[in-house]
């Protein structure tokens, strides 16, 4: 699959603070999604983009459909401890979703 | 809810053994996929299938083999395990043409090969 490359590998930050992540690629997608996942536990879909632009929210998160289509990114505003988890970025191509390496996050009080 | 069951949460096996994965989902899903998910690789994708008895590799498909006889259930079969496929095994299931919305992931084997 192609690849995704996502940054940071990993963040560690204070509770409050906002956080910011995101996912370049050197093909075009048509769709970006971002997944977290908590510890011991699968992915879990937060967020779906499907047209270029695309600005969406999810309570604290808001993720952006690069207008190139080959990016995205990731915002947490106000972090609380149960943010820690792994983000992934994915993108779709054709009947399965290519993953970037994922951003650790964690989280202190 | 839509559920995706594995079997098993933890797996030890020898090395050389065959090995057995199983994932069950309820929802009627065409598609299934499976993942193996290392420290800093992120998730890669073995084997998936959009199909009863239909079968397609992923980027890391070598030393795996899958199984698909009825909807619901995706098997992933290691033929002769060895320590480098210990590793976090996640199924996902979706529906085609709802897009990635409908892909759902199970909780996960780990499985460590000795």
């Amino acid at each position: 699959g192609q690849q995704l490359n996502q940054s940071p590998q990993s963040m560690f930050i204070q509770e409050g603070e906002d956080v910011s992540m995101n996912c370049t690629s050197s093909s075009i997608f048509n769709t970006w999604l971002w997944y977290k996942q908590d510890p011991g536990e699968g992915p879990v879909l937060l967020i779906a983009l499907y047209k270029a632009g695309e600005l969406t929210s999810n309570g604290r998160l808001t993720a952006q459909f690069g207008i190139t289509r080959k990016d995205s990114f990731l915002n947490i505003s106000a972090s609380i401890p149960s943010d820690v988890g792994i983000y992934f970025c994915a993108a779709n191509s054709g009947y399965a979703l290519n993953f970037g390496k994922g951003t650790s996050l964690l989280v202190t009080p | 809810d839509v559920k995706v069951t594995q079997s098993s949460r933890y797996l030890v096996k020898r090395t050389g053994e065959k090995v057995f994965l199983e994932c069950v989902q309820d929802m009627d899903h065409e598609n299934m996929f499976w993942y193996r998910q290392d420290p800093g690789l992120g998730l890669r994708l073995i084997y998936f299938s959009y199909d009863v008895k239909m079968k397609e590799k992923g980027d890391i498909p070598e030393g795996y083999s899958v199984s698909r006889e009825k909807k619901e259930r995706f098997s992933l079969i290691l033929e002769s395990a060895s320590t480098n496929q210990t590793s976090m095994y996640l199924c996902a299931s979706s529906i085609p043409g709802q897009g990635p919305y409908g892909y759902t992931f199970g909780s996960g084997t780990r499985l460590t090969v000795v």
